[in-house]
């Protein structure tokens, strides 16, 4: 079993629709959780983090983490087509020596216009 | 802030020959730096941690000697791909932390293409 488990889509929307991309995950001890977006052929570009359990927005982004079933996901409102991406969640713990960062497979969005 | 470069973005070499990609962290000190691998469809592969002025550490399953990495400041981290072959063809991305920032602070470059001919 991976220690964090994305689905790896295709999903497909059309502009407008409200995204949700989620995650889950094994290992008990992960207490940073970070959604990375990436755009075909460049590298990942961190949208939002979270600490520990809870919610946290950032315009158009939400992300939130249910530590108690292992579970994080990442809410898009009012999709756009420039939303159209990768979407990667990572996670650690702060035990993990230099930050080392577990990535899920990464779920592939397209919004059309 | 926090800005990674790479250099090449793209390189195609001959099967055998070695190749050398370059990490740079322009705007802050990088204490570790990260290597991945990624392949169309998939996710990151972490390869390796450097840390400054210490040897790498290799994940399971990485040649360590086919894939020589040295972090000899706190700016710059090279991958040498030694007697590159057609299998090693992928996407090579680094990333960039520094101490004392979170353990969310993870910079990436904008990754370097290699095609082994």
């Amino acid at each position: 079993q991976k220690e964090v488990e994305q689905d790896p889509g295709p999903l497909s929307v059309p502009e407008g629709a409200i995204v949700s991309l989620n995650c889950t995950y094994s290992n008990s001890a992960f207490q940073y959780f970070m959604w990375y977006r990436q755009y075909s052929r460049k590298g990942p570009e961190l949208l939002m983090y979270t600490y520990s359990s809870g919610n946290k927005e950032d315009g158009r982004f939400t992300a939130q983490v249910d530590k108690s079933s292992k579970y994080i996901s990442l809410f898009i409102r009012d999709s756009q087509p420039s939303d159209s991406a990768t979407y990667l969640c990572a996670m650690n713990s702060p035990r993990n020596q230099g930050g080392k960062l577990i990535f899920g497979q990464g779920t592939e969005l397209s919004v059309k216009p | 802030g926090a800005v990674v470069s790479q250099h090449p973005s793209w390189v195609i070499c001959k099967s055998g020959t070695s190749v050398k990609i370059e990490c740079r962290s322009l705007d802050f000190q990088a204490t570790t730096m990260f290597w991945y691998r990624q392949f169309p469809k998939q996710s990151l592969m972490l390869m390796a941690t450097s840390n400054e002025g210490s040897k790498a550490t290799y994940e399971q399953g990485v040649e360590k000697d086919k894939f020589l990495i040295n972090h000899a400041s706190l700016t710059l981290s090279t991958l040498t791909v030694t007697s590159a072959h057609p299998e090693d063809s992928s996407f090579y991305i680094c990333s960039a932390s520094t101490v004392g920032q979170g353990a969310y602070e993870q910079y990436f470059g904008p990754g370097t293409r290699l095609t082994v001919t």
